[in-house]
């Protein structure tokens, strides 16, 4: 299977601010990148999709101002969380896809996202 | 009625114990996963399966798609096991990120 990395595995930040997280698809060209969401002790969500070089297709509920998602290259999306907001607090997770592979599906190990 | 269903949710061995988990769903599905949760929150693909039955160590994961079921097995339980099991399936017809996930199965592998 790909090897797939976030970045940071976790941070703390303070309402207002903004942060970015990191997928890294290391052996993997993921023409396709998927985020989810999960809350405590809750099953997780999907929120968005991206394809490499186009825009990002959000789910019906996630604010695409506020969940900025670029993919700009084969090996890399990132996630950024605009003026955070405690209410973000969550567990970020991207999943890779595509390459000669379409099918398959890997899976990242997560960032947990702290607002204060 | 959720679509994806473990068992089951909670589930405690002695180390050495062979593990069976549980997933059951009702809709037409074009893959099944199965990830592992650690207490931390990092989670590790496992396994993708759409049809029959992939090894990988002392993992074993099975699905039949004629009853809507697919099981994960794990041969000579440990401690470091200990995490959350989570089963997700891709609709047929759904788009690809759009997994359905089941609600997890705990399992807690005493020494």
């Amino acid at each position: 299977g790909a090897v797939v990395s976030q970045h940071p595995s976790r941070v703390i930040c303070k309402s207002g601010t903004s942060v970015k997280i990191e997928c890294r698809s290391l052996d993997f060209q993921a023409t396709t990148m998927f985020w989810y969401r999960q809350f405590p002790k809750k099953s997780l969500m999907l929120m968005a999709t991206s394809n490499e070089g186009s825009k990002a297709t959000y789910e019906q509920g996630v604010e695409k101002d506020k969940f900025l998602i670029n993919h700009a290259s084969l090996t890399l999306s990132t996630l950024t969380v605009t003026s955070a907001h405690p209410e973000d607090s969550s567990f970020y997770i991207c999943s890779v896809a595509g390459g000669n592979r379409p099918y398959e599906q890997y899976f990242g190990p997560g960032t947990r996202l702290t607002v204060t | 009625k959720n679509e994806v269903e473990q068992s089951p949710q909670n589930l405690t061995a002695q180390e050495g114990e062979f593990i069976t988990i549980n997933c059951s769903y009702s809709v037409g599905i074009s893959a099944l996963h199965w990830l592992q949760q650690h207490p931390g929150g990092g989670i590790v693909s496992l396994f993708m399966l759409s049809s029959g039955k992939k090894k990988h160590g002392r993992l074993i994961a099975t699905i039949n798609i004629q009853e809507k079921h697919s099981s994960l097995h794990i041969t000579a339980s440990h401690p470091r096991d200990s995490a959350v099991y989570i089963c997700a399936v891709r609709k047929v017809g759904g788009s690809q990120g759009n997994l359905i996930f089941g609600k997890g199965t705990k399992l807690s592998v005493k020494p």
